[in-house]
């Protein structure tokens, strides 16, 4: 199975909204509303962000949010903070009743 | 509130199996209904699904390692166990146990990780 595609960085200066995107095929990304994205800061585990395309887990802030066009989901963090700066990684299910992951996204905040 | 905790080898041969248990606190896997998994992340690189299972033994691997690899549970001990069999340096990575919350859906949370370097 292969990886979904994200751009390897994204970069923004803090108070700005930037968005990652996670692209995949009409088997997994457009066929299901399965989408979770994760941060993970260096050295340490991932922590979930986003769930079923668009759903916040209790505890995460109200600047991240996620969305969904056709083979294309997307996480969106509005009013930039230095505490953002991690990578984003998105996770799909799949028709052949598998996972897969993005390629990972690194964020910067300038 | 819901822990886990990754164990095992930290070294393994080329050739061998590596053997890992993740152990649950705070929920029992047999009455949690939710799916449990394993990720893994070699160094500088990205996520990797390796496979989930739920409490009555039933499993979904990726593909790619199917061949590879066994996912257990033990419900008698609050644990589940990743097996993978004939690694080379290509399976060194940090590996994750986590709540599958259901399978297809999202993975939270996650243990701390472990570092598993495969050489001789």
């Amino acid at each position: 199975q292969s990886a979904l595609t994200q751009p390897a960085s994204v970069s923004g200066s803090p108070g700005q909204s930037i968005t990652i995107s996670c692209t995949g095929t009409s088997s997994d990304v457009g066929n299901y509303n399965y989408v979770s994205w994760y941060q993970q800061h260096p050295g340490k585990a991932p922590k979930l962000m986003i769930y079923d395309v668009s759903n916040r887990p209790s505890g995460v802030s109200n600047r991240f949010s996620g969305s969904k066009s056709g083979n294309t989901a997307s996480l969106t963090i509005s009013g930039l903070q230095a505490e953002d700066e991690a990578d984003y990684y998105c996770n799909s299910y799949t028709s052949s009743m598998t996972q897969v992951f993005g390629t990972g996204t690194k964020v910067t905040v300038l | 509130q819901l822990q886990l905790q990754e164990s095992g080898p930290g070294l393994v041969k080329p050739s061998e199996t590596l053997s890992l248990t993740c152990t649950v606190s705070g929920v029992s896997i047999s009455t949690s209904s939710h799916y449990w998994g394993w990720i893994r992340q070699p160094p500088g690189k990205g996520l990797e699904w390796i496979g989930s299972i739920y409490f009555s033994g039933s499993t979904y691997y990726n593909p790619s390692l199917k061949s590879r690899v066994t996912i257990s549970v033990d419900t008698s001990k609050n644990q589940f166990s990743l097996k993978l069999s004939s690694v080379t340096a290509a399976d060194t990575a940090v590996y994750y146990c986590a709540r599958h919350v259901w399978f297809g859906r999202q993975f939270d949370p996650w243990g701390q990780g472990t570092l598993v370097t495969v050489s001789s």
